[in-house]
């Protein structure tokens, strides 16, 4: 299976941005979804685990949510700061480990 | 704070193997999944595979022909040898720790990823 992302997306400081990541085949729900953050130059950090968990150390302001209909996981950044620039996978796994494909953020 | 770091050469020849190492400190090796992923120059992440200290292995069937990974618990370290490599090959490869716990998790502990370039 596939998990497709949006290439990029921007947003204003203060706001809020959702990037969303859909599962082409077979239930998003048959295992848990990971959302990494990625900042040029370093190794991915987890934001969110198994779907909706924030590691110690992440801001409230980074939420997961998974919506079967949509067959669809999201990463919702409130309260967007500059800071949160970087690029954003999720993941997730089946007979073995899929990666989205992943999306900028921009926040200008 | 368990750490990772990845060694070996920076540059492999077309059609030769590539070769690098992940040495775990910090913690015990014999817990956990350890997975190699790669990353293309501004691409995105694939993962390669993973192993158990078991010796247990799972790869992503688009490399599986050419990867090997392997486990040595008396050193606290894990490989990846990828044979016949082409330019498409050229990438910053990491070795994280994958979670499991009745579900698959995520990779909560990375090394600082080391490029590779194939070249020659």
């Amino acid at each position: 299976f596939m998990l497709t992302q949006p290439r990029s997306v921007s947003e204003s400081p203060g706001k809020t941005v959702t990037i969303s990541c859909t599962r082409s085949n077979g239930s998003i729900d048959n295992n848990y979804v990971q959302w990494y953050q990625q900042r040029p130059g370093s190794a991915p950090t987890t934001v969110i685990y198994e779907d909706d968990q924030r590691p110690s150390g992440v801001p409230d302001r980074f939420s997961g949510s998974i919506d079967s209909s949509s067959n669809s996981a999201s990463l919702i950044i409130s309260g967007l700061k500059t800071e949160d620039e970087a690029d954003y996978y999720c993941q997730s796994y089946e007979t073995g480990v899929v990666f989205g494909g992943g999306t900028k953020l921009t926040v200008l | 704070q368990v750490q990772l770091q990845e060694s070996g050469p920076g540059l492999v020849k077309p059609s030769e193997t590539l070769s690098l190492t992940c040495t775990v400190s910090g913690g015990l090796i014999t817990t956990y999944y350890w997975s190699w992923i790669r990353q293309p120059p501004g691409k995105g992440l694939e993962w390669i595979g993973y192993i158990f200290h078991s010796g247990t292995t799972n790869y992503n069937p688009s490399l599986k022909s050419r990867v090997t990974i392997s486990i040595d618990t008396s050193r606290n370290q894990f490989s990846l040898k990828l044979r016949s490599v082409t330019a498409a090959d050229t990438a910053l490869y990491y070795c994280a720790r994958l979670k499991y716990d009745l579900l698959w998790g995520d990779f909560d502990s990375w090394g600082q990823g080391t490029l590779v370039t194939v070249s020659s």
